[in-house]
Parts: structure tokens; C-alpha cells; sequence
């Protein structure tokens, strides 16, 4: 059971729009900036989004990321098949950092 | 380039031990904070420990505690994770990862390969 609650899984069409959302509490999401992966198996993550929306050089603005209280959202936009991969959120919780359960996005 | 590569990983008994390292390169090691994260096979990421760039912090999460150690030698830009009492529930693909600053955790903006470790009879 994670401490942080995602989506088991997300899909849309190629071109389309998708959101995962990311639910915590006051502990972690609450007072903490919140991050979010990219993993496809058998690869290294990679990181999307950290300090809630900001982008790592080479991310394309296809993907965001918003905060609201004690939840995050990841956007995606002009949904490619590269796409297909398992999203996690991150952040910290007190005393250590914490991970979403992951949400698998299928491009249909 | 940045380039993290894992070693170490391999089969061990119920109750052994083992050490997987982390070989850095491609930054300045010891003005980062590392983490190793794994993935249990059929499972999520789970974050199990961090530590500063200077060596001085460190945490575990609660599944690891006083059974794994981290550590890292600046001298050689290597970050180590030392397992002790192994544990079916530890198999999984470890990964180290690299924070965005001295004090990071939670931007872990590289990372490695991984390295499987399966414990198992």
C-alpha cells in the first residue's frame, strides 16, 4: 500500500490529452514539491517534472505538472505511442522520500 | 555525460549478505546527494535509501532499516549499499540515482540501469 494514491492505469488516443493524478496528505504532498517519473521496463526512469511544474532540459512542454494542496497532477498532450509507459509521483514524507503506486498509460 | 552504472547484484541465500555499488561519472560526486531506489519484480518504485553529497545525512525507509546501510566514498565517486539479512521481499532490480543538489532526495534527475538481486534458497 503506497502512501501516495495513483490511478492503477490511464488511456487515450494517439493525439489526445491525459491527466494522472497523485493524492497524499499534509505529511508529504501537503509540504513538499512533488516530482513525477517516466518508466518503461527493462529502462532507466527518468524524471518529467520536479518542484511540482518545472521541466528538466530536454522534456518536451508536452508534459506538465500542477500541485494543488495535498495533490499533484501530470498532464500530457498531443499523446504519442512513445508514450506507453508506467508514471510514478514522488515526494518527500517526513523522513523519507515516497513513491505513488504508478499508473500504467496504454496510447490507444 | 552523466552515467551511474550498478554492480554488485546477483543470487543470495535467505539471511545473506551482499553489496552493490553505484560508479559515478560525468559530475562532481561529492555536490549531490544519491539514492537507491528499487523495483520488486510486478511491483512500483520504492525509495529505500538516500544520502547527502557530503556523507553526513542519510535515511531508510521502514522495510530496510537496520538491515541495509548506504554509504559512498567521494574519493572514488562510488556509492555503495550494503544488504545485510536478506529477505525474499528484497529481490528486485536496485537502482542509484542522483538528487539535483547537495541536500536532494526528492529530484532524482539521473539514473542508473539497475542490478537485480534475486535472495532465494
Amino acid at each position: 500500500q503506497s502512501v501516495l494514491t495513483q490511478p492503477p492505469s490511464v488511456s487515450a488516443a494517439p493525439g489526445q490529452k491525459v491527466t494522472i493524478s497523485c493524492s497524499g496528505s499534509s505529511s508529504n504532498i501537503g509540504n513538499n514539491y512533488v516530482s513525477w517519473y517516466q518508466h518503461l521496463p527493462g529502462t532507466a526512469p527518468k524524471l518529467l517534472i520536479y518542484l511540482n511544474d518545472k521541466r528538466p532540459s530536454g522534456i518536451p512542454d508536452r508534459f506538465s505538472g500542477s500541485k494543488s494542496g495535498t495533490s499533484g497532477t501530470l498532464g500530457i498532450t498531443g499523446l504519442q505511442t512513445g508514450d506507453e509507459a508506467d508514471y510514478y509521483c514522488g515526494t518527500w514524507d517526513g523522513s523519507a522520500e515516497v513513491f505513488g503506486g504508478g499508473t500504467k498509460l496504454t496510447v490507444l | 555525460e552523466v552515467q551511474l552504472l550498478e554492480s554488485g547484484g546477483g543470487l543470495v541465500q535467505p539471511g545473506g549478505s551482499l553489496r552493490v555499488s553505484c560508479a559515478a561519472s560525468g559530475f562532481t560526486f561529492d555536490t549531490y546527494a544519491m539514492s537507491w531506489v528499487r523495483q520488486a519484480p510486478g511491483k512500483g518504485l520504492e525509495s529505500i535509501s538516500g544520502i547527502t553529497g557530503s556523507g553526513d545525512l542519510t535515511y531508510y525507509a521502514d522495510s530496510v532499516k537496520g538491515r541495509f546501510t548506504i554509504s559512498r566514498d567521494n574519493s572514488k565517486d562510488t556509492l555503495y549499499l550494503q544488504m545485510n539479512s536478506l529477505r525474499g521481499e528484497d529481490t528486485a532490480v536496485y537502482y542509484c540515482a542522483k538528487g539535483m543538489s547537495s541536500l536532494s532526495f526528492s529530484e532524482l534527475d539521473y539514473w542508473g540501469q539497475g542490478t537485480l538481486v534475486t535472495v532465494s534458497s
